[in-house]
């Protein structure tokens, strides 16, 4: 089945630019859509279609996939933007939906 | 405004057949461009994909899962039911339902429950 690998943890300084990756097998013939999720929380759609905002959502959430990497980038990092993030795809050579092992955003 | 949520019960015993229900509001299950997702996280671990349905009755399953899940839905209450049968202590997690807005497979998940803790023990 397809697998989808994110580094667990990255850490930012407030106000600097945080990117998470996540990787799979040509991942750029996807759709990725990425989750954050805060402790106790539902998880929440930040980024859909690779790189779609829904609404409600800022500006500085932004995203990318080419090749074999999809990327959610964090701009002006906030102290709220602490939480873990999830990228999405789904399989259709399998018939299933596959989430990424999850990154815990750390704001230093 | 959208919602739903998950009800179910908070404890069961391994080998006991689990069922959830998602009640939504705001959207309507016999509308032929939404479906509803079950996704589920162990405590301290990562999101799992579990099943999914649309107004049109076409379902999928998590391979690992398949021979132990059931999706249905119950329109006129609007309704998604969740069977997992032999449950057993890996098996608890946060079990949350989420709304699929548009009738392809690969849309996200735009709105979420609140979820459910289900822990199974003896």
């Amino acid at each position: 089945s397809y697998v989808l690998t994110q580094p667990p943890s990255v850490s930012v300084a407030p106000g600097k630019t945080a990117r998470i990756t996540c990787g799979g097998n040509n991942i750029g013939s996807k759709s990725v859509h990425w989750y954050q999720q805060k402790p106790g929380q539902a998880p929440v759609l930040v980024i859909y279609y690779d790189s779609d905002r829904p609404s409600g959502i800022p500006e500085r959430f932004s995203g990318s996939n080419s090749g074999n990497t999809a990327t959610l980038t964090i701009s002006r990092v906030e102290a709220g933007d602490e939480a873990d993030y999830y990228c999405q795809v789904w399989d259709s050579s399998s018939d299933q939906g596959v989430f990424g092992g999850g990154t815990k955003l750390t704001v230093l | 405004q959208v919602t739903l949520k998950e009800s179910g019960p908070v404890l069961v015993k391994p080998t006991e057949t689990l069922t959830l229900t998602c009640t939504v509001s705001g959207f309507s299950l016999s509308n032929a461009r939404m479906g509803v997702s079950w996704i589920r996280q162990p405590p301290g671990k990562a999101l799992e994909w579990l099943a999914h349905i649309f107004s049109n009755d076409e379902k999928s399953y998590s391979t690992s899962l398949k021979s132990r899940l059931t999706i249905s839905k119950d329109t006129s209450k609007s309704q998604v039911v969740l069977t997992m049968t032999n449950m057993d202590p890996v098996d608890t997690a946060t079990y949350y339902c989420a709304r699929i807005q548009g009738d392809y497979s690969g849309n996200p998940n735009d709105y979420w429950g609140q979820g459910t803790l289900v822990t199974v023990s003896s």
